[in-house]
């Protein structure tokens, strides 16, 4: 079956550590994105790439890092410098070549910060 | 920057009733729109997409219009069932840099048996 993977489903992070999230996908999209949720917000994206070896910020990429060596996977790490890293993350992905194209998700990462 | 809006944030039915959802977005510059579904604690299931040159799209008992130059959609639901209970985000591409997408806070469903 195609789709996205994310993992781990739980995370739990110590103050000043480094965490990485791991998002695979087997759709053969070009284009990848990390988004952030959090309790009354809507989602609010973090990174994305539309080709392997290139990511651009989003609007809340302080603290946050990636890294798009394959096509199929765009790792997350979230840095001692994010102050408030608590939340649910969740990735997508969309063929590229073209703006009209379906967004799919995978089915998430929380992390709590102990 | 744009800015998505969805009313009511929560919404309680009956089972079997119609029902309509909302979502309103500032800048009229999209691409398209897509409707999600997101059960607790889980990730984003697309429902369904319109292009910015379409006016409606239908799946099964769903059915979503777009009105982009009053910057409006609704999610009409029909003969709502207890398993449609979930929380329904809208969201916009938008033209301009990196053709984002934006998201609404969700509008929390609940279809009392």
């Amino acid at each position: 079956d195609g789709g996205i993977t994310q993992s781990p489903k739980y995370l739990f992070r110590k103050e000043g550590q480094n965490v990485t999230l791991s998002c695979e996908q087997n759709l053969n999209h070009d284009a990848m994105y990390w988004y952030r949720q959090d309790p009354g917000q809507g989602l609010r994206l973090i990174y994305y790439s539309q080709i392997v070896n290139d990511f651009q910020k989003g609007d809340i990429a302080e603290g946050y890092s990636v890294s798009r060596e394959k096509k199929e996977s765009f790792p997350l790490t979230v840095t001692s410098a994010q102050k408030n890293p608590t939340a649910f993350y969740l990735c997508a992905s969309t063929l590229a070549g073209g703006v009209t194209n379906e967004q799919f998700f995978g089915p998430g990462t929380r992390l709590t910060v102990l | 920057k744009q800015e998505v809006t969805q009313i009511p944030a929560a919404l309680s039915v009956p089972e079997g009733e119609n029902l309509v959802l909302n979502c309103s977005f500032t800048d009229s510059a999209i691409y398209n729109l897509q409707w999600f579904r997101q059960d607790p604690g889980k990730g984003l299931t697309s429902l369904l997409l319109i292009q910015s040159s379409q006016r409606e799209q239908t799946s099964g008992r769903l059915n979503a219009s777009l009105d982009k130059s009053s910057g409006r959609s609704t999610l009409y639901i029909a003969a709502s069932q207890p398993g449609d209970s979930a929380t329904y985000l809208c969201a916009v591409r938008t033209r301009g840099t990196g053709n984002q997408f934006y998201f609404g806070t969700g509008t929390s469903l609940t279809v009392i048996p």
